[in-house]
């Protein structure tokens, strides 16, 4: 009865190579996140997506794709993974209640690539 | 553009005493400010926000619109209080905004 749950919990993979991430809630949100914990936990924005609207942080590669196939997923697809891609992916889903949105997050993905 | 500062990187103190987390935002209009916890490895969870005006885990935050802050204060820290401390605020976009965060350990 989790939440926000994320798959996978660790990705090895090779520069180069193209991956995906699998993010699903099941709290009957309406908007998701996706956001990038760095190795000095720095943690930032890349997108927010509900059934209307795409934002993306103007800084992050378009190497970097989210697909959503229903409101209750929001995958993130990566091409031609770099070295510096690797980091802690967070999703996370809200929907704003009574004036108040409040972010769920996911576990979290660690990604490395070598 | 919207901002949000954590001066301290590291916190230590000792079991039982009082522990202030310092953050100060910047933002145009009337944001909704969020203290976030990490324990070591896990997810992010929600510790408390500016609109419920709560106290979670002994932990509370004013907003101080005038000095623009919201720091996190507990007046007796405990062991496991040890985590990292995200300072969040959202606007019109919806998407938080986090601070560098701070990592407090709370000694024996």
């Amino acid at each position: 009865d989790t939440a926000v749950s994320q798959t996978p919990k660790y990705l090895v993979t090779q520069m180069g190579n193209d991956k995906s991430i699998k993010c699903e809630q099941n709290l009957g949100h309406d908007t998701m996140y996706w956001y990038k914990q760095d190795s000095k936990k720095f943690l930032k924005i890349m997108f927010s997506y509900n059934n209307k609207e795409l934002i993306i942080n103007e800084t992050v590669p378009n190497r970097f794709s989210p697909k959503s196939p229903d409101k209750a997923h929001l995958n993130l697809h990566i091409n031609s993974l770099e070295l510096g891609d690797s980091a802690v992916y967070f999703c996370a889903s809200s929907a704003r209640t009574r004036g108040r949105d409040t972010q769920y997050f996911g576990p979290g993905t660690r990604l490395t690539v070598l | 553009a919207q901002r949000v500062t954590q001066p301290e990187k590291l916190l230590s103190v000792f079991k039982g005493a009082p522990v202030e987390l310092k953050c100060n935002y910047s933002y145009s209009g009337s944001p909704e400010l969020f203290w976030y916890v990490q324990y070591s490895r896990q997810r992010l969870q929600l510790l408390l926000r500016h609109i419920s005006r709560e106290s979670i885990k002994g932990f509370t935050a004013d907003l101080n619109k005038g000095e623009t802050s919201f720091h996190l204060k507990k007046p007796f820290a405990q062991e496991e209080d040890s985590a990292m401390y995200y300072c969040a605020l959202t606007g019109s976009a919806r998407q938080l905004t986090f601070g560098s965060g701070t990592q407090l350990t709370v000694l024996p």
